[in-house]
């Protein structure tokens, strides 16, 4: 199975901040990546395909880089709206992997 | 609009079953792949299978081939999964949810989620 590891596992920040969250895969994934938000007690929600590519309806202040096993994801000017759990996801191959999450806090 | 509506929770006993449903509505079923994913109380999320009506076929976690089960039916635009010899570690809340792209031949990426099942496993 192919490992997803996120960093870092927890972070706090304030409204208006830069916020960005890595994940490395334990092999090469090509570009079969996504980005999920999952606010408390609700359902996952896509945000990013295709390691870059903005869902539809989701702000543009949500981006996505990186190929092969190192992406990185980013909050450009944090909302208040935006705490949540953040999961990495590889499809590249089966089993389907999750990163273990990154937990976001304002400050 | 994009709907999967999930069935209430439940609360079996070691060794027994379930069986959660997710009724689609908003596009056409059988064109869509539907993969379930758990997670368990203060755990991450994990992907436990996906389902295509479309090509009749399945693909599961390893670690749960023998113990799950994933249907669809068409008539009705429902997806099941049905987990059996139910332990402790199963307790979660189960999601189904739908494939973004039409006729995928396998799981990638999900775009709709259910509201999530509560299964709790408690003797």
């Amino acid at each position: 199975d192919i490992q997803m590891t996120q960093s870092p596992s927890s972070l706090s920040a304030s409204v208006g901040d830069r916020v960005t969250i890595t994940c490395q895969a334990s092999q090469d994934i090509s570009d079969y990546l996504n980005w999920y938000q999952q606010r408390p007690g609700k359902a996952p929600k896509l945000l990013i395909y295709d390691a870059s590519n903005l869902e539809t309806g989701v702000p543009s202040r949500f981006s996505g880089s990186g190929s092969g096993t190192d992406f990185t994801f980013t909050i450009s000017g944090l909302q208040p709206e935006d705490i949540a759990t953040y999961y990495c996801q590889q499809y590249d191959n089966l089993p389907l992997t999750f990163g273990q999450g990154t937990r976001l806090e304002i400050k | 609009q994009v709907q999967l509506v999930q069935s209430g929770a439940e609360v079996k006993k070691p060794g027994a079953s379930v069986k959660v449903s997710c009724k689609a509505s908003g596009f056409t079923f059988t064109t869509y792949g539907i993969s379930w994913v758990r997670q368990a109380p203060g755990h991450g999320l994990e992907w436990m299978g996906w389902i295509s009506a479309y090509y009749n076929n399945t693909n599961y976690a390893q670690e749960l081939q023998g113990r799950v089960t994933m249907t669809t039916d068409t008539s009705t635009s429902t997806a099941y999964m049905e987990l059996r010899s139910l332990r402790s570690d199963d307790t979660a809340v189960y999601y189904c949810a739908r494939d973004r792209n039409p006729l995928e031949t396998t799981a990638t990426t999900s775009a709709y989620w259910g509201q999530g099942t509560l299964v709790t496993v408690s003797s």
